[in-house]
């Protein structure tokens, strides 16, 4: 069951790039990488999540290094409606079960004005 | 409107009473899950369910039981044998296939026995 290390807290200023690392160094070929967020006392909600190419939707971008160990979330232009938890999981294949649905403690990311 | 609707928002119990938390979603999704989360911590499952009436315990599924009689359902009940009850606890149905499928999840219900 692969695991996720993320750093738990990070600030950044409104209108600012804010970049989310996600170490998984125990990630396997079959792995997907998934990004919620959690915004205070609300259930997550999906950001974005890839297999082994950088992704973009209209939330974020998501880099994943070669070798796959380690991703970061980009938020392009960060607003205070972005101050959230971040949590980024791990997804195995069709045969996985329960695996990677499990959220860690994830980032909790402060906008200052 | 699409969603999970889970019910009631605020629970006050007392203790060695057993409750029971709805779920409801109409995205007609196989899969529902239950999570629990304590404060400044992450999401642990509880039960999930992949199909009508087939479920399986996640991480911490004792003292909790559910059923899945119905496709839209997945009720959670909070039974007088879980020994630290009060929590946030959050409903979550998915669509797509568990690897790469997106979690949909409800607006929480915040359980707190007295």
């Amino acid at each position: 069951d692969a695991k996720t290390t993320q750093p738990n807290s990070m600030e950044s200023n409104e209108e600012e790039p804010v970049h989310l690392p996600c170490n998984h160094s125990t990630i396997s070929g079959t792995d997907y990488i998934h990004w919620y967020r959690q915004l205070p006392s609300q259930g997550p909600e999906y950001v974005i999540h890839g297999l082994t190419s950088n992704v973009n939707n209209r939330m974020a971008s998501l880099a994943i290094a070669e070798d796959r160990k380690s991703s970061t979330l980009i938020l392009h232009r960060a607003t205070l409606r972005d101050a959230a938890v971040y949590y980024c999981i791990l997804r195995d294949g069709p045969g996985g079960g329960a695996d990677g649905l499990t959220f860690g403690k994830g980032t909790h990311l402060i906008i200052q004005p | 409107d699409g969603g999970i609707t889970q019910s009631p928002k605020y629970l006050f119990r007392k203790e060695g009473q057993n409750v029971t938390l709805s779920c409801e979603q109409n995205l007609n999704h196989d899969a529902m899950y239950w999570y629990r989360q304590d404060p400044g911590q992450g999401l642990r499952l509880i039960y999930y369910s992949q199909i009508v009436n087939d479920f399986q315990k996640g991480d911490i599924a004792e003292g909790y039981s559910v059923s899945r009689e119905k496709k839209e359902s997945f009720p959670l009940t909070v039974t007088s044998a879980q020994k630290n009850p009060t929590a946030f606890y959050l409903c979550a149905s998915m669509r797509g296939q568990v690897n790469t499928g997106e979690l949909f999840f409800g607006e929480g219900s915040r359980l707190t026995v007295l």
